[in-house]
Order: structure tokens, then C-alpha cells, then sequence
């Protein structure tokens, strides 16, 4: 079964800095993809970036890029430039590509300071 | 805007009423998930509809009963429910190619008395 983890329940980072947000996860599938969801306060899910398990390079999105270590089954998100808005949980998701089930860490609540 | 819409938004139910979620979708997906957020809990898997065929059932309760009558529309119908079932309940839809990305509503936030 697919499991993600996600080890920091909060992360606080200073406006216009970066930040690196954890993401580890298990699979035997070799086809899968790799998500990160903002959820504000207000709750809706946004979608920020994909990574595929095939992928050479590691994805990025404007001010989001995602640190893909494929050997470590690590997906960390990093975020650069902090804005106040950029506060809210995130969370990292997995999906095999070969079935619709999609998975997700317990997320990190994240706070810009300004 | 994300092109999925539930409502209600909010809903508070007693124990012995019946009541239901609906989510809708104009995006021309063909895949179409039910989440339980509970506080403090990851994001759980609930339901799994792809061509109106349920392809995956997270160990759910019976007194959740999901209905997909067409692509667009996904219908979760509560009865006898418990207090620890109040939660945002997230309804998602994908279009069925392998980086398809799920699109999610706002959440229907129910609390059970």
C-alpha cells in the first residue's frame, strides 16, 4: 500500500525567504506521480505542482519547485520568495498511475512571518 | 473557481435524519473522488468513480452511500450518522490521463448532533 509522509506538523519562515517542505514516500510501483495541494484557511485545495516517477528533471512553477530524489522516495517542495499569502497547510499526495487511488501526507501547516 | 461545485457548503444533521452532498463537475472529467477531512487527521479516501464505475472503497461505513449517476454529478447520501462523522467533506474530479492533477470543490462542512 502506498503511504505519505509528512514530518513537520508547522513550519515558520520569514517573508521573502525560502523554505523546504518534507515529503517522503513508499511505493513497489515504479509508475507513480508525485502532488503538492496548498489548502488557506479558507479550505479549498489548490493544485501547485506535479512530479512523475519518470521524470528527468525536477518540475517547477513559478515560485514552487519540487526537490524529487527518486532514490530516497523523497518530494520535497520548496518555496521560494515567502509571501504572507503563501501561509496555509500543504500537502503532498501520490498517486500510482496505474490505479485512481490518491494518497495524502498528514500536511504542514506553514506560517510566514513578515 | 475550480470548476467543482458542492453544496451545500454547510449542512448540521441529528443522528436520525437523512440527508446529501452533492458535487458537480463541468470540466469534462471522467473521474470523481469523496474525501473525509477531519480535524487533525490526514485527508481520507472515501470513494472512487471513474466512468460511473466505483472503483475504490476505502473501508467506508454503509451509512455513507455514494452515488454516481453521470460523469458530472457525485452524490453522497448520509443516514444515522455519528458525531465523529462531522468533517469537511472534499469532493474531487480528474481527467483520467496519467498527470491528471485533481480539481477540488470547496468542501461541504457537515456537523452531526
Amino acid at each position: 500500500a502506498q503511504k505519505i509522509t509528512q514530518t513537520q506538523p508547522g513550519m515558520f519562515v520569514q517573508e521573502k525567504e525560502a523554505v523546504t517542505l518534507d515529503c517522503t514516500y513508499d511505493t513497489s510501483d515504479p509508475s507513480y506521480g508525485l502532488f503538492w495541494y496548498k489548502q488557506p484557511s479558507s479550505g479549498e485545495m489548490i493544485f501547485l505542482i506535479y512530479q512523475g516517477s519518470y521524470d528527468q528533471q525536477n518540475a517547477t512553477e513559478g515560485r514552487y519547485s519540487l526537490n524529487f530524489q527518486k532514490a530516497r522516495k523523497s518530494a520535497n517542495l520548496v518555496i521560494s520568495a515567502s509571501q504572507l499569502g503563501d501561509s496555509a497547510m500543504y500537502f503532498c499526495a501520490m498517486r500510482e498511475l496505474n490505479n485512481n487511488d490518491m494518497r495524502f501526507g498528514a500536511g504542514t501547516r506553514l506560517t510566514v512571518k513578515p | 473557481e475550480t470548476g467543482v461545485t458542492q453544496t451545500p457548503r454547510h449542512l448540521v444533521m441529528g443522528m436520525t435524519n437523512k440527508k446529501s452532498l452533492k458535487c458537480e463537475q463541468h470540466l469534462g472529467h471522467n473521474a470523481m473522488y469523496w474525501y473525509k477531512q477531519s480535524a487533525k487527521k490526514p485527508l481520507e479516501l472515501m470513494f472512487v468513480y471513474n466512468f460511473k464505475e466505483q472503483t475504490e472503497n476505502n473501508s467506508v461505513p454503509s451509512r455513507f452511500s455514494p452515488e454516481c449517476p453521470n460523469s458530472s454529478h457525485l452524490f453522497l447520501h448520509l443516514h444515522t450518522l455519528q458525531p465523529e462523522d462531522s468533517a469537511l467533506y472534499l469532493c474531487a474530479s480528474r481527467l483520467d490521463r496519467n498527470t491528471g492533477e485533481l480539481f477540488f470543490g470547496e468542501g461541504s462542512r457537515l456537523t452531526v448532533l
